[in-house]
This record gives structure tokens, C-alpha cells and sequence, in this order.
């Protein structure tokens, strides 16, 4: 069964408006981590977002917030304002429990900012 | 601060050639991760390493992969003999100490296969 799920492959929005990119998670566990990262088309890795299972408010990062709907296990991302530079890869990941350490992905979401 | 490095950032050999990934983590941290990406597959983890102690290997591929972590500040990940499907993009990432903080993983920069 997946554990992360990305239902969007690609998603499109006009520069300066919002976007909101889809995250749903699969776990018994009732300590977890929700991370997001984007790859750019040059392909690092960077980090955006973390929310934790206990945390009571939405995570904000800048132009980031993570909509966190825990009783839907859903983890959407919100950009702000989007910009040119927000085109790439999003990818939503999720750390279970303690003594399980890993990082699983999802298969991502592709989004295309036009001007 | 350096983050994570790799090397080589590109790789092109022929099936049957044995191929080493090499990778430097982060000073301090002491998780190591090995992530290969695919077009079909996504981000697939294969190996990661804790105090330089493998813990779950469940993700790699078979018997032609092979991943060691001599100290704290190398880690390689093995590929013999290499075979056309091998070819992707392998991520090294590694992550703080717990006890604080996210937990988020720092990545380096990718190794790019090419298996012909």
C-alpha cells in the first residue's frame, strides 16, 4: 500500500496566484514527521516544509504553509504568490514513528507557473 | 558549511562494468541515506546507515548493489556488474543527531548513471 500519495501529476498557475499541492499519508503510527521538498529542473533536493504529527498549529514557512488535516491524513501544500521560480518538482515525504528513521517519498507533483 | 558531496556527478558506463558512488555527508551528522530516482519509479530508498551501522537495506535492488559506511565522513554504494536499468539518478542525503529539530534530510547534489 502507498504510503504517500501525490494524486496531481502536474498543476498549472498563473504567477502571483496561490496553488495548493495535494498530499495524503497512510500511517497506524501516532508519531510522524510530514516533510515537502522541491526539485528544481537542475535536481537538487531542497527542503521546504516539515510538519509533526503533535504539532497543533499549520506549519508556515515564508511563502509556504502546510495545510494539515490530521483525521484526513492530508498534508497539502499552499504557495503563496507563486513565482516563476516556484516551477518544479514537489515532492511530499513522510518519517513514521521514532525507531523507523527513513524518509518515504511520494511520486511528486509537477508545477508550471505562467506569466 | 560544505553540505553533502558526491561523487562522481556524472557517470557513463558500459553493462558489466562495476560502477562506485562515493559520498561525503554532512560534518556532525550521523544518518546516512542512499536514495536512486527514476522516471517510473520516483525516489526509491535502498540503504540507510545509522552511526555508520546499516539498518535497513530492504530497498536495495539485489545482489549487484552493495553499500558500506567505513566512518563517519564516507559512505559508497556499489554497483557490479552494472546493467542498463541501473541507469537513474542516486542520491546521497544525510540527517542531524535527533533530539531536536525536523529532521530534515540534506541532499546532495545526485550522481547521474548512464548504463549503456
Amino acid at each position: 500500500a502507498q504510503k504517500i500519495t501525490q494524486t496531481q501529476p502536474g498543476m498549472f498557475v498563473q504567477e502571483k496566484e496561490a496553488v495548493t499541492l495535494d498530499c495524503t499519508y497512510d500511517t497506524s503510527d501516532p508519531s510522524y514527521g510530514l516533510f515537502w521538498y522541491k526539485q528544481p529542473s537542475s535536481g537538487e533536493m531542497i527542503f521546504l516544509i516539515y510538519q509533526g504529527s503533535y504539532d497543533q498549529q499549520n506549519a508556515t514557512e515564508g511563502r509556504y504553509s502546510l495545510n494539515f488535516q490530521k483525521a484526513r491524513k492530508s498534508a497539502n501544500l499552499v504557495i503563496s504568490a507563486s513565482q516563476l521560480g516556484d516551477s518544479a518538482m514537489y515532492f511530499c515525504a513522510m518519517r513514521e514513528g521514532v525507531v523507523i528513521d527513513k524518509l518515504i517519498f511520494g511520486t511528486g507533483t509537477r508545477l508550471q507557473v505562467f506569466p | 558549511d560544505a553540505g553533502v558531496i558526491q561523487s562522481p556527478r556524472h557517470e557513463v558506463t558500459e553493462m558489466g562494468q562495476e560502477v562506485t558512488l562515493r559520498c561525503k555527508p554532512i560534518s556532525g551528522h550521523n544518518s546516512l541515506f542512499w536514495y536512486r530516482q527514476t522516471m517510473m519509479r520516483g525516489l526509491e530508498l535502498l540503504i540507510y546507515f545509522n552511526n555508520n551501522v546499516p539498518i535497513d537495506d530492504s530497498g536495495m535492488p539485489e545482489d549487484r548493489f552493495s553499500a558500506k559506511m567505513p566512518n563517519a565522513s564516507f559512505s559508497t554504494l556499489k554497483i557490479q556488474p552494472s546493467e542498463p536499468r541501473d541507469s537513474a539518478v542516486y542520491f546521497c542525503a544525510s540527517r542531524s543527531p535527533g533530539g531536536g529539530g525536523t529532521g530534515e534530510l540534506f541532499f546532495g547534489e545526485g550522481s547521474r548513471l548512464t548504463v549503456l
